[in-house]
């Protein structure tokens, strides 16, 4: 089954904890992004990779760091959590032309960051 | 301005009506438009996309673009309780770059 999966589903921590969420997909897709979504708010991307090892900011990128040493993988690290990192991620990945093609998305992480 | 725009309602209709849902943009240069649909604490899932200007069918689901007026819809025909989540609107500015709105709430009741 065609999917992108998000690892884990609720987490909470404390500030200043290292943290690693991981997402994967299997469709062979070369674009892969983050976003958060909060209340009010909606989806903001935080980082967003075009293919294996590029990388680049999205609107919210402060405290995050991501990787992409494989095509399927590309996992969120948070070196120090803050309080403001509580969220709900989403991991999504396009088969297309970035931007123009739909987004699969993860199933989410529930973070809370205490 | 938002880049785009939608109303976060909740949006309330009866079971078997037609739902309405607008989104508006503001870069006159967006070439592809996504309506998505988010349950409560889940995923979005893509429910449609249109790239043209007009109408765009898929079952009980109609997409309308008008680029001119730079707003995107989605109707729903024959809306059932199932139906009751919120809708979002992606765009496609003209830099490649992907931008949602927030979200409107539908509720359908029976």
């Amino acid at each position: 089954e065609a999917q992108v999966t998000q690892n884990p589903r609720y987490l909470i921590t404390v500030t200043g904890k290292k943290l690693t969420v991981t997402c994967s997909q299997n469709m062979n897709h070369e674009y892969m992004s983050w976003y958060r979504q909060d209340p009010g708010l909606g989806l903001r991307q935080i980082y967003y990779s075009m293919n294996v090892e590029v990388t680049d900011k999205g609107d919210v990128p402060e405290g995050y760091k991501v990787s992409r040493k494989e095509k399927r993988n590309f996992p969120l690290i948070l070196e120090s959590p803050s309080p403001n990192q509580t969220s709900l991620y989403f991991c999504a990945s396009s088969g297309g032309q970035w931007g123009n093609s739909p987004l699969h998305f993860g199933n989410g992480t529930r973070l809370t960051v205490t | 301005q938002k880049e785009v725009e939608q109303n976060s309602g909740p949006l309330s209709v009866p079971e078997g009506a037609i739902a309405s849902l607008n989104c508006t943009y503001s870069d006159r240069g967006s070439q592809s438009f996504f309506w998505y649909r988010q349950y409560s604490g889940k995923s979005p899932e893509l429910i449609m996309f249109i790239y043209s200007n007009g109408d765009k069918e898929d079952g009980r689901f109609t997409a309308q673009l008008n680029k001119a007026s730079q707003y995107v819809s989605l109707l729903i025909r024959d809306s059932q309780p199932s139906d009751s989540a919120t809708y979002l609107c992606a765009v496609t500015m003209m830099t490649d770059k992907l931008i949602f709105g927030t979200g409107t709430r539908l509720q359908v009741f029976p």
